[in-house]
């Protein structure tokens, strides 16, 4: 069966420093690949999704960036955090159509 | 483009009551329409889905969904509500094209009384 992994689970860092998620996924291959964000008490901002390795669409203008150096990999990463990034990041994949499966999930504090 | 909307952004009930979350989609085909649940702190996770057939499909967690063309609209029901059904849940619709992308409503988080 498949499973996707996220980590950390939590991070805290201060306001200008770099930042780097992971996320992995087991049990398939050539994913489709998501990074959602969730500010408190709002829905899903769709981030970044790639349909293979070295491909990334960007959905919306940002401090972020993400990449996909191995086929079930997927890093979002930026270079200085803003206080604006706090939220709470999700990993999702997708077998290449329809649902889509998603991770435990990375709190992340920028103070 | 495609949107999602769930009215309510609360909704309490008493636990064994029954419950009704509404989603409305706008979409410019046939959609493929998903509902997802979230504890607090956790990711996402599928409850149900629809593709095609049958519009009335079955979930996990005794959880129910009716597609309704006419009125755009994909209800998640529930006879009878649990404590542990207390969450927030996300109605989903799917375009189909390349990159398989979901567009989320915003939300519904669900209190259960006991």
């Amino acid at each position: 069966s498949q499973t996707i992994h996220q980590w950390p689970a939590t991070l805290v860092q201060p306001v200008g420093s770099p930042l780097s998620l992971e996320c992995t996924v087991e049990g398939t291959s050539n994913p489709n690949l998501y990074w959602y964000r969730q500010a408190a008490g709002r829905g899903l901002q769709l981030l970044f999704y790639s349909v293979g390795i070295g491909q990334i669409s960007s959905e919306v203008p940002q401090n972020l960036s993400a990449s996909r150096p191995q086929d079930r990999q997927f890093i979002l990463s930026s270079k200085k955090l803003l206080l604006s990034d706090s939220g709470f990041y999700l990993c999702a994949w997708s077998p290449g159509e329809r649902e889509q499966f998603f991770g435990p999930g990375t709190r992340l504090t920028v103070l | 483009a495609q949107s999602v909307t769930q009215p309510d952004i609360h909704i309490t009930v008493s636990e064994g009551a029954s419950l009704e979350l509404r989603c409305n989609y706008s979409y410019g085909a046939t959609p493929y329409l998903f509902w997802y649940v979230q504890s607090p702190g956790q990711g996402l996770q599928l409850l149900l889905k629809y593709f095609s057939g049958d519009t009335l499909v079955q979930g996990i967690k005794g959880f129910e969904a009716e597609f309704k063309r006419s009125q755009s609209s994909f209800n998640l029901r529930k006879p009878s509500v649990h404590w542990s059904d207390a969450a927030e849940y996300f109605c989903a619709v799917g375009a189909t094209n390349a990159g398989n992308m979901l567009t989320f409503g915003g939300g519904t988080r669900l209190m259960v009384k006991p």
